[in-house]
């Protein structure tokens, strides 16, 4: 099977600006989480989507938001970036509690 | 919430040295991961720990759940330079009358191995 992708794989933008990141779980996965990485801050949970619903949520300004379409890709969306919000969004897949599987992440950069 | 302290926070080793990191916990979690992330990489899950006292091998890795369910370790016996990575433990916390959750993950450990 292939992996999770995430496109693209790297984005600059500047201050203010909105951003719209996409990702494609493992064939027959249902349930797609977001998370983000700092060097700081480390792995952070945004939020987790299953069959389009919006199920668990981290500690994320309502800039962050996404979405899950039916056939199990997601998007996440963050508006009015700010310098702080340059990081490595990673997005993992999994069919059921335990294993996530995570894409190759998309790097952004905000100027 | 429930929270990992994992140390430490930077290991160097000469190849062919062990290593060892740490999470723990003040509550009792019931369950631990750990995800290893290669430099540039992103986490790939290793192991799930969910019983009190388990110990799981694999190869030169060995994981454990300690006996109160408050700790949990990753020991790699003779490091090898292809060991060099972030080694994370994260907690899956499922909400209350739920079979889904999120995980929250300790800072990670970044271990170099000179060769």
């Amino acid at each position: 099977k292939a992996g999770v992708t995430q496109t693209p794989r790297y984005l600059i933008k500047t201050r203010g600006q909105q951003v719209t990141l996409s990702c494609s779980p493992i064939s027959g996965h249902r349930s797609v989480s977001w998370y983000q990485q700092t060097p700081g801050q480390g792995l952070q949970f945004l939020f987790e989507y299953f069959s389009e619903t919006q199920r668990n949520k981290g500690n994320f300004p309502g800039r962050f938001s996404g979405r899950q379409f039916s056939n199990s890709r997601s998007e996440m969306n963050v508006s009015t970036l700010e310098l702080g919000d340059s990081a490595l969004y990673l997005c993992a897949s999994s069919q059921g509690v335990d294993t996530q599987y995570f894409g190759p992440g998309t790097r952004l950069t905000v100027l | 919430g429930q929270q990992v302290m994992q140390i430490p926070q930077y290991q160097h080793v000469q190849e062919g040295e062990d290593f060892t990191t740490y999470c723990n916990s003040s509550t009792t979690l019931s369950n631990i991961q750990w995800y290893k992330q290669r430099p540039g990489g992103h986490p790939v899950f290793l192991i799930q720990l969910v019983k009190s006292g388990e110990v799981k091998k694999q190869k030169r890795l060995t994981f454990q759940f300690g006996e109160a369910k408050k700790n949990s370790s990753l020991h790699i016996t003779a490091t090898q330079t292809t060991d060099v990575g972030t080694y994370f433990c994260a907690l899956l916390i499922l909400p209350g009358g739920t079979s889904y959750g999120k995980l929250t993950f300790g800072q990670g450990t970044i271990l170099t191995v000179h060769p």
